[in-house]
C-alpha cells in the first residue's frame, strides 16, 4: 500500500541552528503534503501546506521565514526549522494525500525534534 | 473554518466492553470524515473513514456513524482489547487530504 516516509524520526540539535526534515511519498506521487505540529498530549496542528513547483501555503501564527518548506519532487517535501529555539522542540509530521478529492491522507512517523 | 470538538478526552473501559468517542464539526461543506490511532511516540494510523453520503460504516470491531444534519460523528468499538489502548483522534475534511483534527481522546483499556 501507499506509504509516507518521513526522517530523521528524532533529531537533537543546539539552539540556533537549523534542521532539515524529509518527507517522502514511496509508491505514489504526491503534489501536495501538509506538515503538521504536535506538542505533548495535544492534536496535530496544521502548520503549512506544501505544494509542489510553488510556494508553500501557511497556515495563520505559522512564521514562514522560520520554518521554510521546499517541494521539489513530486515524491519529496523539506520542513527546514531554521535558528531553532526549545519551544520549537515538538512532534513533526507530514501527511499526503494520493489522489482525488478526500481520499485517504497517509502520514509519516512523525520526526522528534529536541532543540536544547 | 472548521472547528472539531472530541469528547472525552479520557475513556476507561474493561476489556470486552464498547467504547466511543464523539466529534461535532462545525463547516457544513466538510464531507470527508476519517479516524485515526496513534500510539506514542509515532505517527496517526487510519482505522476507519466515512464520507458524507454515508450514514454508517463497519470494519469487524469498528463502526463509524455520521448525522450530517447535526454535524456529528462518532466512533464505535465493540469487544475492547488492551490493544486498543492508545489515543484517538477524529477528523473532518472539506478539501484534498487537509484535514482539522480533533484534541484526541486517550483510550485505556484494562484487562
Amino acid at each position: 500500500g501507499a506509504v509516507v516516509s518521513q526522517h530523521p524520526s528524532r533529531v537533537i540539535c543546539k539552539s540556533g541552528t537549523s534542521v532539515k526534515i524529509e518527507c517522502r511519498s514511496l509508491d505514489f506521487q504526491a503534489t501536495t503534503m501538509f506538515w503538521y505540529r504536535q506538542f505533548p498530549k495535544q492534536s496535530l496542528m496544521l502548520m503549512a501546506t506544501s505544494n509542489e513547483g510553488s510556494k508553500a501555503t501557511y497556515e495563520q501564527g505559522v512564521e514562514k521565514d522560520k520554518f521554510l518548506i521546499n517541494h521539489a519532487s513530486l515524491t519529496l517535501s523539506t520542513l527546514t526549522v531554521t535558528s531553532a529555539h526549545p519551544e520549537d522542540s515538538s512532534f513533526y509530521i507530514c501527511s499526503a494525500p494520493r489522489e482525488g478529492k478526500n481520499t485517504e491522507a497517509f502520514f509519516g512517523q512523525g520526526t522528534r525534534l529536541t532543540v536544547v | 473554518g472548521e472547528n472539531v470538538e472530541q469528547h472525552p478526552s479520557t475513556l476507561s473501559v474493561q476489556e470486552g466492553d464498547s467504547a466511543v468517542i464523539k466529534c461535532t464539526y462545525s463547516d457544513s461543506a466538510s464531507n470527508y470524515f476519517p479516524w485515526y490511532k496513534q500510539e506514542l511516540g509515532k505517527g496517526p494510523q487510519l482505522i476507519i473513514d466515512i464520507r458524507s453520503n454515508v450514514g454508517e460504516k463497519k470494519d469487524q470491531r469498528i463502526a463509524v456513524t455520521l448525522n450530517k444534519t447535526a454535524k456529528h460523528f462518532s466512533l464505535h468499538i465493540t469487544e475492547t482489547q488492551p490493544e486498543d489502548s492508545a489515543v484517538y483522534f477524529c477528523a473532518a475534511s472539506d478539501s484534498w487530504g487537509k484535514f482539522q483534527f480533533g484534541a484526541g481522546t486517550q483510550v485505556v483499556v484494562t484487562p
